[in-house]
């Protein structure tokens, strides 16, 4: 069964940073591409970027691009979306979904982590 | 990269059909058979419905189907039932390698 688990809920404060993760099992972690999505409070889903763990070839929505960094570690099958200096705007539900060889589509999607930034 | 351009909301009764359109340019929608459909009910995870404009992942009802004319993608669910309210999101990839998602839709079933 194939299945990403994200860890959990995350309360930072604006400045400080923070890695989150998305564990992949039940296929072959590096013949997919991994995809990160936020959701914002009541708001629609944005395309942040793209990872494909075999080789590390990394994608960025010029929206997202210098905000965040997207990184995978194929030798135990996760992928991260990190930030070096969190803002409230960060605000959000952030899921991870594995996506086939062209990325046309997302077929299974982590459960999301909540992330909350406030002083 | 803009959004593409659903409509806020659809309603529709039980058994009826409703359609949600997607509107894009040649450089995402138009330009690739590369569409997809989310269905998101509240606190959960977006699932994937239609891929590559009008195929059904397995499991997905045969209620769900999808098409593509010029720039303009389409859902269309038959029968509507109480479980299909919802928020749905179209994607697509685009001429910049990347993919962008609707502002997503949310049906009501009245």
């Amino acid at each position: 069964e194939v299945q990403l688990v994200q860890s959990g809920a995350e309360v930072k404060k604006p400045g400080e940073s923070l890695k989150i993760s998305c564990k992949g099992s039940g296929y072959s972690f590096t013949s997919y591409w991994i995809g990160w999505v936020r959701q914002m409070p009541g708001k629609g889903l944005e395309w942040m970027g793209i990872i494909y763990p075999g080789d590390s070839d990394t994608r960025y929505s010029p929206s997202f691009e210098g905000q965040v960094t997207i990184s995978a570690d194929k030798s135990i099958s996760t992928a991260y979306l990190q930030w070096s200096s969190l803002k409230a705007s960060d605000t959000a539900m952030y899921y991870c979904a594995r996506h086939p060889v062209r990325w046309n589509y997302a077929d299974y999607w982590g459960q999301g982590t909540l992330v909350t930034v406030s002083s | 990269q803009s959004a593409l351009t659903q409509p806020a909301s659809v309603s529709g009764s039980p058994g009826q059909s409703i359609t949600i359109s997607c509107t894009g340019t040649s450089s995402d929608v138009g330009g690739y058979n590369y569409v997809s459909w989310y269905q998101q009910h509240p606190g959960k995870a977006p699932k994937l419905m239609i891929y590559d404009v009008s195929n059904r992942p397995s499991g997905v009802s045969n209620r769900f189907s999808g098409s593509k004319s010029g720039n303009t993608a389409s859902l269309t669910i038959s029968g509507l039932q109480a479980e299909d309210e919802a928020d749905y999101y179209c994607s697509s990839y685009t001429s910049s390698s990347t993919m962008v998602f609707g502002g997503g839709t949310k049906l009501t079933v009245l």
